[in-house]
């Protein structure tokens, strides 16, 4: 069964410019997580997609959006780029079984490198 | 901020040794998850403990958990140089997992 796969894996964009990262899930996985991790902040979640349904969405500006299409795909844009979007942006995947009060195991992608000059 | 926050910040260990990591968390959990990733890739499910468990075996892991306390161990034993990493903990909730910083293990040979 193939994993998680993110793509592009590097990009360098200048300010200003906008990026778009995808993210196809393990087959018959309904929900697609978005986390930026960096050296200052870590690992923060930025977006959860479930049957093209936003459920949750982390503390990240208007600039951040994503969507999830039908066949459980999913993409995340970044307007506007700062150097501060600098980052490792990493997708995960899972059955969806998670709710309110839990969230179950999360099976990651190798993430999409993104480097703002 | 963060859920869980992982001590030590790093640890170096010689291979065959034991590596300890804990975590502390904030508010009630369901569960409590160890993940880990190898440098600048992504992160691998290790384990996970039901809140109302107190200790979970998988392989030369083991982890711990004291919802009192609001911790949790993992244990890496008879560690190799393929276990170099870094070890995150995370909680989850409303679709979400919340991570700690990390403690980054290395294993000399």
């Amino acid at each position: 069964k193939a994993g998680v796969t993110q793509t592009p894996r590097y990009l360098i964009k200048t300010r200003g410019q906008q990026v778009t990262l995808s993210c196809s899930p393990i087959s018959g996985h309904r929900s697609v997580s978005w986390y930026q991790q960096t050296p200052g902040q870590g690992l923060q979640f930025l977006f959860e997609y479930f049957s093209e349904t936003q459920r949750n969405k982390g503390n990240f500006p208007g600039r951040f959006s994503g969507r999830q299409f039908s066949n459980s795909r999913s993409e995340m844009n970044v307007s506007t780029l700062e150097l501060g979007d600098s980052a490792l942006y990493l997708c995960a995947s899972s059955f969806g079984a998670g709710g309110i009060t839990g969230t179950g195991e999360l099976f990651f992608g190798e993430g999409s490198r993104l480097t703002v000059l | 901020s963060q859920q869980g926050e992982e001590d030590p910040q790093a640890l170096s260990i010689q291979e065959g040794e034991n590596a300890t990591m804990n975590c502390s968390y904030k508010t009630s959990i369901n569960n409590l998850q160890w993940y880990r990733q190898n440098s600048g890739r992504g992160l691998v499910h290790l384990i996970l403990i039901r809140s109302n468990e107190r200790e979970k075996h998988s392989g030369r892991l083991r982890v711990t958990l004291d919802t009192s306390k609001k911790s949790s161990s993992l244990l890496i034993t008879a560690s190799r140089a393929a276990d170099t990493a870094s070890y995150f903990c995370a909680t989850g909730n409303d679709y979400k997992l919340s991570f700690g910083a990390g403690t980054t293990v290395t294993v000399r040979a």
